[in-house]
């Protein structure tokens, strides 16, 4: 299975710290992507590194891409009580717009 | 643009009833996935078009589970008969033509069957 598999896969942490999670898969990809998911909610894309991108950054979102590793980080700074969510990496890996979501982290962030 | 709409966003319903989940996806985007989330598997992809033409339909669960898009504009996925094990929420999610590969999810449609 291509699946990513985020690591770990619940999180609980206090207001204004950094939350890591990680990502693993299994063949080569296009890209990765992370996603949020609140409760009750659909997924809503967060971010996305290309294979040949190391590391990306979007507001307090920053990604990591190791493709020798075949796993990717996505890191939360100075976390809010609003980022409490789900969050999914997905992998494009046969290039037609089909992605491979793993099972997903819960975040639980404590105001 | 108002994103994704799914239709209805809740339904319950007895064994062996119909059920027929609806998607309208955002105007222009080429492609359209079906997927359903549980606790015990995940977020499993059940069908996807590309262009109205379905290109992969290995993840329905068997022939009970049927999906069409007569339009750029709308979708269906059916379940008939349903069953218990088929409570799940169903997502619809479109994305952009080739080389935009991020995908645009639905609110979901919480289904439950008794």
């Amino acid at each position: 299975s291509q699946q990513g598999e985020e690591d770990p896969q619940a999180l609980s942490i206090q207001e204004g710290e950094n939350a890591t999670m990680n990502c693993s898969y299994k063949t080569s990809i296009n890209n990765l992507q992370w996603y949020r998911q609140n409760s009750g909610r659909g997924l809503v894309h967060l971010i996305l590194i290309r294979s040949n991108e190391r590391e990306k950054h979007s507001g307090r979102l920053r990604v990591t891409l190791d493709t020798s590793k075949k796993s990717s980080s996505l890191l939360i700074t100075a976390s809010r009580a609003a980022d409490t969510a789900s969050y999914f990496c997905a992998t494009d890996w046969r290039g037609n717009n089909r992605l491979a979501f793993g099972k997903g982290n819960q975040v639980v962030v404590i105001p | 643009d108002a994103g994704v709409i799914q239709s209805p966003r809740h339904e319950v319903t007895e064994m062996g009833q119909e059920v027929t989940l609806r998607c309208k996806p955002i105007s222009g985007h080429d492609y359209l996935f079906w997927y359903r989330q549980t606790m015990m598997r995940g977020l499993e992809l059940l069908i996807y078009f590309n262009n109205n033409v379905p290109i992969d339909d290995s993840g329905m669960p068997e022939d009970r589970f049927s999906a069409k898009m007569p339009n750029a504009s709308f979708s269906t996925l059916k379940i008939q008969p349903s069953e218990p094990r088929d409570s799940a929420v169903y997502f619809c999610a479109s994305s952009p033509p080739p080389g935009i590969t991020e995908q645009f999810f639905g609110p979901g449609t919480r289904l439950t069957v008794l």
